[in-house]
């Protein structure tokens, strides 16, 4: 099946820092990705949309400037947390699909923790 | 706005028996459900999904109904399995669009 891969897993950074996760698609290719944060025990809030070789989407309540996305090809799009502070301490999950007729499937998650 | 709501946060049946977990929605555009589970620091795990223009689909164990009149779905896992304790997350999308809106997850344990 369709294998989404993120990295890392975990990071720990400095406030103040900036961070950057990965998410691949293995064995498809997606023009779209898709970028969440889970608050402890709360649902799967969609941050922002990623589009191959064009603008993020962001939905609304998102910095953009504090979350930059970046889809250079159509196996990779990259979140970028910049000057992290403890409040952005999340667990950050990427999802791709195939197709309209594909489920989406979920990368692993990365828990990022600014001290 | 919640317009996906999943009300049971948790669930604890025996092994053996069947699970039901129950989902939601008010979004009436919506055509295109499905139900993913997730373990504690990883990402979910697609399961099941069904059509609206379906009521039933079957894979295994799991079965997901749809009723529209209701705007409910629901989960039917049987027989349970401990494995099958986790977090489950229903979704719903409209066609043509990738986004998904999901519930904020049912909790299910199963006894052994």
């Amino acid at each position: 099946g369709a294998v989404v891969s993120q990295h890392p897993s975990w990071v720990i950074c400095k406030s103040g820092t900036s961070v950057k996760i990965e998410c691949r698609s293995l064995d498809f290719q997606a023009t779209t990705m898709f970028w969440y944060r889970q608050f402890p025990k709360q649902s799967l809030m969609l941050m922002a949309t990623s589009n191959e070789g064009s603008k993020a989407t962001y939905e609304q309540g998102v910095e953009k400037d504090k979350f930059l996305i970046n889809h250079a090809s159509l196996t990779l799009s990259t979140l970028t947390v910049t000057s992290a502070h403890p409040e952005d301490s999340s667990f950050y999950i990427c999802s791709a699909r195939a197709d309209y007729n594909s489920p989406l499937h979920f990368g692993n998650g990365t828990r990022l923790t600014v001290t | 706005d919640q317009q996906v709501k999943q009300n049971s946060p948790s669930l604890s049946v025996q092994e053996g028996r069947i699970s039901i977990l129950n989902c939601d929605y008010t979004n009436s555009m919506f055509d295109y459900f499905l139900w993913y589970k997730k373990y504690p620091a990883e990402g979910p795990t697609f399961l099941i999904s069904i059509s609206s223009i379906k009521d039933k689909n079957e894979d295994g164990r799991f079965t997901v109904f749809l009723n529209k009149s209701a705007k409910h779905l629901s989960l039917h896992i049987v027989p349970s399995q401990p494995g099958d304790s986790a977090v489950y997350f229903c979704a719903a999308s409209t066609s043509g669009t990738y986004k998904y809106i999901f519930g904020t997850g049912t909790r299910l344990k199963v006894l052994a």
